[in-house]
């Protein structure tokens, strides 16, 4: 079955400081997409980043930027210059085809002021 | 203002009494998409939705239902609930069902409670 993986659990970063979710994936396929959701507590998910499998170059949205490691079937997402409204939980999620969006299990990001 | 709506956003019912979760979306997208998130799992796929009158399975479809008889809407029916359906439930939706091209578009979400 195809997964992915968040190692981390929770993770916090102390305010402007710059922090590092990781997600691993595992995927046969030549073809797909991979994502970053942000669920803050309204529980609202909202579209982070996204990257398709083909381009070599790290998708960058702003503060947010991904580590795309094709071989290694990897996929962080950085946060530079961290806000307080940064604070929700996040998911990286794959979509192998039009059909089959498979997501992580999130990582809580905690903000310190 | 285009978006994904459901209702109701909460509701706590008890074992076999039939719910539906209402989903509508104003942006004539073809692709809808049911989820569940459960703590330590993430999201689950339901059920989807091609276009009007095509759907099909995705992961956890057992105890749920879903039609599709027109193109803004996508109904989630649950015929007989049980406590292990108590969940958080999401419906999504895109332009098209390939999502490199299309952004997906999620409700509010709805808190089920089955006691």
């Amino acid at each position: 079955a195809q997964t992915v993986t968040q190692s981390q659990p929770e993770m916090s970063v102390q305010e402007a400081e710059t922090v590092t979710l990781s997600c691993t994936y595992d995927t046969s396929e030549s073809d797909y997409y991979l994502f970053w959701y942000k669920q803050p507590p309204s529980r609202q998910m909202i579209l982070v980043i996204r990257q398709e499998a083909y381009k070599q170059q790290n998708a960058t949205e702003n503060r947010f930027s991904v580590n795309f490691q094709k071989a290694a079937k990897s996929f962080s997402l950085k946060i530079s210059d961290s806000q307080l409204g940064d604070a929700a939980m996040y998911f990286c999620a794959s979509a192998y085809n039009n059909n089959d969006m498979r997501f992580g299990a999130g990582t809580r990001l905690t903000v310190k002021p | 203002e285009a978006q994904v709506t459901q209702n109701p956003r909460y509701l706590i019912t008890v074992t076999g009494k039939k719910l539906t979760v209402t989903c509508s979306q104003n942006m004539n997208h073809e692709y809808m998409s049911w989820y569940r998130q459960d703590p330590g799992l993430g999201l689950r796929q339901i059920y989807y939705s091609m276009n009007v009158e095509v759907t099909d399975k995705g992961d956890v479809p057992e105890g749920y239902k879903v039609s599709r008889k027109e193109k803004r809407n996508f109904p989630l029916i649950l015929e007989s609930p049980s406590p292990n359906q108590t969940s958080l439930y999401f419906c999504a939706s895109s332009l098209l069902g390939g999502w490199g091209s299309s952004e997906q578009y999620f409700g509010p979400g709805t808190r089920l409670t089955v006691t």
